[in-house]
Formats: C-alpha cells, structure tokens, sequence
C-alpha cells in the first residue's frame, strides 16, 4: 500500500503569517512530489511539483523535500485570505504504478483576515 | 491555451442506470488519468491511458466501470447499473507524458446516485 499521509486539520493561521503544510509518504520508491489546491467545490490545481531533496521556491511557495525522511511540506508565506483552501499532497512511483498519483486526504487552510 | 474539459458537470442518475462521462485532454498530451474524489477524501485513481492503450486500470472498483480512450484523445468512462456508492466527483487529469511531468485535472463530474 503506498500512502500518503498528510498532518490533520484543521490549519488556521491569520493573514500575513506562515503556513506550514506537511507529508509524509511510505513508499521509498517515490520520486515525484507535488502538491495541489483545492477550493471547495473546484477541482485541484497545481501549485508546485518537486523531484530532488532540497527547498524549491516559487513566489510565496516554498516545498521541501526529504527523501530519507520520507518527507514533503509546503510553506505559504506571508498568507492571504485567497489561500484559503484544501491542500492536497501527492507522490508519484517510479516502479511499476508509473504515472498514477497517490494522494493524502488533504489538510484545510484556513487565513483569516 | 484551453485545459482539461469534462461534460457533463453534473450528472444526477437514478439507481441501476448506465452513465457515461467525458473527458477532453489539453491538446498533445500522450497521458490521461481518471480518478475518483469521494467528499473529504484525497483523488483515488482509477485507470491511466498512454495514448488509446489503457496501461493501467487496477484502480477500477468493479467491473461496472469501463473506460475508453479509442483515438488517443477523448475518453469517457462508462459506469453500468450505477449503485448509490458510486457517488463522488470523478475527475480526469492529463499530462504530457506519464513518468516525468505535471497532472493537470479538469473540473470533474459530480455524479450522484440516488
């Protein structure tokens, strides 16, 4: 069973703050991590996808991963009510379920004002 | 350019009623993917097309569900004689090709049973 487990929610953090998202997976085949938002109601969007061990930033988005740890978190910097949402943690295999996504149950953001 | 399309965006079936679901890639993309959301829970995949080859389809609940991709790009995903759990959003995503590139999903199919 290749899981994927994402730290419960509700998360609720006041404007301007950072949120601190966390993953982690179990399988160590895993070689592609990504994560999604997900507005009530929508379906999920792409906001950052990440391969190698290390930070990688994009805009107020920081991911890091840690293979050995088996470990993915998502950082939001300086959070806007916009940010309010469901985010969703996924791993992709490099074994023989190549392609298919494996995803957490999402963890709920909520940014007040 | 255009994203994923899936029609229709809501289907409401009565129970033991056939159900068939569309799903328009983004143009050149090799790789699609459904996937099942039930309320609460993260995106469960259900089969996987390279092209019109359906690579994997371990993900299928039953043998009620059957999906079809026959020109390499459209695909529907056909549900037989629905049943009240087969309620959820079921979503298509495509990618460029499956091993080293983003999913991106469409807006889904809210199916319910009832």
């Amino acid at each position: 069973q290749k899981e994927v487990e994402q730290n419960s929610g509700p998360l609720s953090v006041p404007e301007g703050a950072i949120a601190s998202l966390n993953c982690t997976y179990s399988d160590r085949v895993s070689q592609s991590f990504f994560w999604y938002r997900q507005y009530s109601g929508k379906s999920p969007e792409l906001i950052m996808s990440i391969y190698s061990n290390g930070d990688k930033e994009d805009g107020r988005f920081t991911a890091q991963l840690n293979k050995a740890s088996q470990y993915v978190s998502l950082l939001i910097r300086d959070s806007q009510p916009s940010d309010s949402a469901t985010y969703l943690c996924a791993s992709r295999s490099g074994g023989s379920t190549l392609g298919r996504l494996y995803f957490g149950r999402g963890t709920q953001l909520t940014v007040w004002p | 350019g255009a994203g994923v399309s899936q029609s229709p965006r809501y289907k409401v079936a009565k129970r033991g009623q056939d159900v068939a679901l569309r799903c328009d890639p983004i143009s050149g993309h090799v790789s699609l993917f459904w996937y099942q959301q039930a309320l609460g829970q993260g995106p469960e995949f259900l089969t996987y097309f390279q092209n019109e080859a359906q690579l994997d389809k371990s993900g299928l609940p039953s043998d009620r569900f059957f999906a079809e991709r026959p020109e390499g790009s459209v695909s529907t995903l056909k549900i037989q004689r629905t049943q009240q759990e087969d309620s959820a959003v079921y979503l298509c995503a495509s990618s460029f090709a499956a091993s080293s590139y983003e999913q991106y999903f469409g807006p889904g199919t809210r199916l319910t049973v009832t």
